[in-house]
């Protein structure tokens, strides 16, 4: 069964530096997404991503987010300088297409999420 | 504003009981509402979903969840509780857009 993938499965990082999460969403699903986890809070939605570029991001996705997709596969997310209230569980989602007000009401797909942890 | 509410962040059942988990969604026009479960290190995994074909889903491994909107709720059950069902619960809905709204979670425990 398709699947999306997320690396790493952990990341560690220094306070200040830039990471790269990585997905590799379902083959033919047009919609991406990313959405986080602080330990102990819900899960939040920070962008979402249709036709190279993005649809809606939340409060949360400041200057120091960043998503692209570099090719016909791959789905990152940049933290540009990572801060400690950065630390959470990230997870990497994906919908196909279909009817209706795009990405409305469809079934996403998440990944296992990738735990980020700024020391 | 549009909000997902999840009462119980804690649910313990024996096994063979009936499972019962809330879901409450505030919003002037009923969303699509799903329910995700999460497994120890994995991923959200879409157990069902709300799309106003019908009010009582079926979704995966046993469990439904019936859409009332009258109570604004999507409570998911399962008539008996198995060893596998402990795992964190989500309720989700889209308002309107693409963005899933989460709750809190609920994390099932199921008593041997």
């Amino acid at each position: 069964e398709p699947e999306v993938t997320q690396t790493p499965s952990h990341q560690v990082t220094q306070m200040g530096q830039e990471v790269i999460l990585r997905c590799v969403p379902i083959s033919n699903h047009l919609y991406f997404y990313w959405y986080r986890q602080i330990l102990g809070q819900k899960v939040e939605f920070l962008v979402s991503f249709y036709n190279n570029e993005i649809s809606e991001k939340s409060e949360i996705f400041d200057d120091q987010f960043s998503v692209e997709r570099p090719d016909g596969s791959n789905f990152t997310l940049k933290i540009r300088s990572t801060k400690l209230e950065d630390s959470a569980m990230y997870f990497c989602a994906s919908s196909e297409p279909g009817p209706g007000l795009a990405g409305l009401g469809h079934i996403q797909y998440f990944g296992a999420g990738t735990r980020l942890s700024v020391l | 504003a549009q909000s997902v509410t999840q009462l119980g962040s804690h649910v313990s059942v024996s096994e063979g009981a009936l499972v019962l988990l809330r879901c409450n969604y505030s919003s002037s026009v009923p969303p699509y509402l799903f329910w995700y479960v999460q497994y120890p290190n994995q991923g959200l995994q879409l157990l069902l979903k709300y799309t106003s074909a019908a009010t009582l889903v079926k979704g995966i491994n046993g469990f439904e969840a019936e859409f009332k909107k009258s109570e604004t709720s999507f409570h998911l059950t399962k008539p008996s509780a198995h060893m596998s069902d402990a795992a964190e619960y989500f309720c989700a809905a889209n308002f309107g857009n693409e963005k899933l709204t989460f709750g809190t979670g609920t994390r099932l425990t199921i008593i041997p």
